[in-house]
């Protein structure tokens, strides 16, 4: 069965950094683009950023310098590096499996996991 | 940035039909998937490429795409419909772009 469990997600200060993994499992990383999703509290869903296969990056504005996504093929990992953390990066953010044909759409969703930037 | 705009909210009786839609500009020269979220849950692919159907998704649901606006249909709603409704597309200048969401509350 392929899944996605993300883990990483705290409670942390404004200005700090954290860094959250999505472990895949059922398929291999490195043979797809992969993506992270975020929520806010009661609000709607925001891309933040994806991998593609080939290893290209591509950030939402919001987190352009501050966030790095990579990919372990070893691991079959994906991470989210996010620094200079602000109040409002606080959200579920979910990990995603991006399917690409003749558009791009998310095929595959992880449960998520919170992650709080309050003093 | 592309900008996709859906009505906040919709309420529909059990057994009639949901139409949300989706708004953006030329938006039939795009590819539009949708997603369900219901409470506390990651959201679900329930129609892409405008009106694909993933495998075991019913026919109830439904979409199209024309003009400014793209569509989400559901037939014959029922209590487990009732969720938040994206729609999604890709954009070549800013990537990945959902739409505000729509909340389908069934009465």
């Amino acid at each position: 069965e392929m899944q996605l469990v993300e883990s990483g997600g705290t409670l942390i200060q404004p200005g700090g950094s954290l860094t959250l993994s999505c472990a895949a499992s059922g398929f291999n990383v490195s043979n797809t683009y992969m993506s992270w999703v975020r929520q806010a509290p009661g609000k709607g869903l925001e891309w933040v950023s994806v991998i593609y296969r080939g290893g290209a990056t591509y950030y939402a504005d919001s987190v352009k310098g501050r966030f790095t996504i990579s990919r372990d093929n070893s691991k079959n990992t994906v991470s989210l590096q996010m620094n200079s953390l602000r109040a409002e990066d606080t959200a579920l953010y979910y990990c995603a499996r991006v399917m690409a044909t003749s558009s791009y759409y998310f095929d595959l969703w992880g449960q998520g996991t919170v992650v709080t930037v309050s003093s | 940035s592309y900008v996709l705009t859906q009505p906040p909210s919709l309420s529909v009786a059990l057994g009639q039909t949901a139409t949300i839609t989706c708004g953006g500009d030329d938006i039939e020269t795009k590819t539009v998937h949708w997603y369900q979220q219901k409470p506390g849950q990651a959201p679900v692919r329930v129609v892409y490429a405008d009106g694909d159907r993933p495998s075991g998704m019913p026919e109830r649901l439904s979409g199209s795409n024309s003009g400014d606006t793209a569509t989400l249909t559901i037939s014959r709603v029922e209590a487990g419909d009732e969720a938040d409704y994206y729609c999604q597309v890709w954009d070549s200048r800013s990537d990945f772009v959902f739409g505000t969401g729509t909340k389908v509350t069934v009465l």
